[in-house]
């Protein structure tokens, strides 16, 4: 079984731009997960993705939005970037639960400079 | 204080060694989760565990409910194992996971 992918891998961007970031789940998983991770504030949780629908959101402003498609892929989106918002972007998936086992994709290292 | 808290920090063992990490929670849990992420981002789950011990390979995970806190053991460390684990609670109603801050693991030959 595939494993769970993410594209990009790498991304610099400048200041005020804006990104997207994808994640595709493994086969059969309805539930992703994403999470930032840096330096400072180790993983945090973004929010995470059920049936197309957001069930859960973190602590994070508006300028951090996502998606889920009906197949189950799932994208993140980051407007108006800032310096901070460098980090490891991490997608997860599992099969129903945010808390069940999480598979975990490669991530993608976003530099904003 | 974090809602999740791992010792120690930084371990530096030789092979062969007996290793522990342990982390404790302040809130009520589904779960438990220990994690393991190498050099370069990569992050695996080793373990999920709600009582008891679960043991995988040279990998053991216990953990306390009354106590909230869990441990985890590596018998024989080699130098693969050098990586950062990080371990994880999932809240009661099951809709996210938080995280301590991390373990960073290396074993020398």
């Amino acid at each position: 079984k595939a494993g769970v992918t993410q594209t990009p891998r790498y991304l610099i961007k400048t200041r005020g731009q804006q990104v997207t970031l994808s994640c595709s789940p493994i086969s059969g998983h309805r539930s992703v997960s994403w999470y930032q991770q840096t330096p400072g504030q180790g993983l945090q949780f973004l929010f995470e993705y059920f049936s197309e629908t957001q069930r859960n959101k973190g602590n994070f402003p508006g300028r951090f939005s996502g998606r889920q498609f009906s197949n189950s892929r799932s994208e993140m989106n980051v407007s108006t970037l800032e310096l901070g918002d460098s980090a490891l972007y991490l997608c997860a998936s599992s099969l129903a639960d945010p808390t069940d086992t999480q598979y975990f994709g490669p991530g993608t290292r976003l530099t904003v400079l | 204080k974090n809602e999740v808290e791992q010792s120690p920090q930084n371990l530096t063992a030789q092979e062969g060694e007996f290793i522990t990490i342990n982390c404790s929670y302040s809130v009520g849990i589904s779960a438990l989760h220990w994690l393991q992420q190498h050099p370069g981002g990569g992050i695996v789950s080793l373990f999920m565990l709600s009582s008891g011990k679960k043991k995988h390979g040279r990998l053991i995970a216990t953990i306390n409910i009354q106590e909230k806190h869990s441990s985890l053991h590596i018998t024989a460390s080699h130098p693969r194992d050098s990586a950062v684990y990080i371990c994880a609670v999932g809240n009661p109603s099951g809709s996210r996971l938080t995280f301590g801050e991390g373990t960073q693991l290396t074993v020398n030959p």
